[in-house]
């Protein structure tokens, strides 16, 4: 299993422009989990998914976030337009079931300037 | 609400002595308790997990975890580290609703 897979690793924009991450879950993964994460406010959820429905996204910051699930094998987050405070590591984290715990995806590195 | 709360933000420790990290949460209803271990450009990567039964868990890497229920605690233990296991650690909690609360990470430093 090649686990969960986000890109890009790292990208660089300008604020203004539009962002949008990506993130393949495993397979059979039934929840879907979107994190941020800095040194000042360590690690944030933002919004997560069960069967493709989004179950709760009170973290998202602003209505500059938005995220899709439009079927059980890719997710995407998108940022518009982006500011220089939404620079962070962004994760993508899937699970199986809420007894098991989640299997993070390496991050994308998100610098906005 | 349930709350997960790491009592120490940064422990070092020297290599090959023993580590506890320390974790107590709070919950009012059925809890899966998690540790997580972070390396340095990383994403989080599962340790351990309790469920039910036995309170004493073991996970990867040589680490074990005690479920305490009385004291609503979820140490995490090592009786020997290696300089390896520098990392940032987290405790997580998660209840019925599916998502897990994190801690805000312990800082394990291990020294020559």
């Amino acid at each position: 299993d090649a686990g969960v897979i986000q890109s890009p690793r790292h990208e660089v924009t300008e604020m203004g422009q539009e962002v949008t991450l990506r993130c393949k879950p495993i397979s059979g993964h039934d929840y879907l989990f979107w994190y941020r994460q800095t040194m000042m406010r360590g690690l944030e959820l933002l919004i997560y998914f069960n069967n493709n429905v989004p179950i709760d996204d009170s973290g998202m910051p602003e209505d500059r976030f938005s995220a899709k699930m439009p079927n059980a094998s890719f997710s995407t987050l998108k940022i518009q337009p982006s500011e220089p405070r939404d620079s962070a590591v962004y994760f993508c984290a899937s699970s199986p079931t809420r007894t098991y715990g989640y299997t993070f995806g390496s991050g994308t590195r998100l610098t906005v300037v | 609400a349930q709350s997960v709360t790491q009592l120490d933000s940064q422990v070092p420790v020297f290599e090959e002595a023993p580590v506890e990290l320390r974790c107590n949460y709070s919950s009012s209803v059925s809890v899966y308790l998690f540790w997580y271990v972070q390396y340095p450009n990383q994403g989080l990567q599962l340790l351990l997990k309790y469920l039910s039964g036995s309170t004493l868990v073991k996970g990867i890497n040589g680490f074990e975890a005690e479920f305490n229920k009385s004291q609503t605690s979820f140490h995490l233990r090592k009786p020997s580290v290696h300089i390896s296991d520098t990392a940032e650690y987290f405790c997580a909690g998660r209840g019925n609703a599916g998502k897990s609360t994190f801690g805000d990470g312990t800082t394990l430093t291990v020294k020559p």
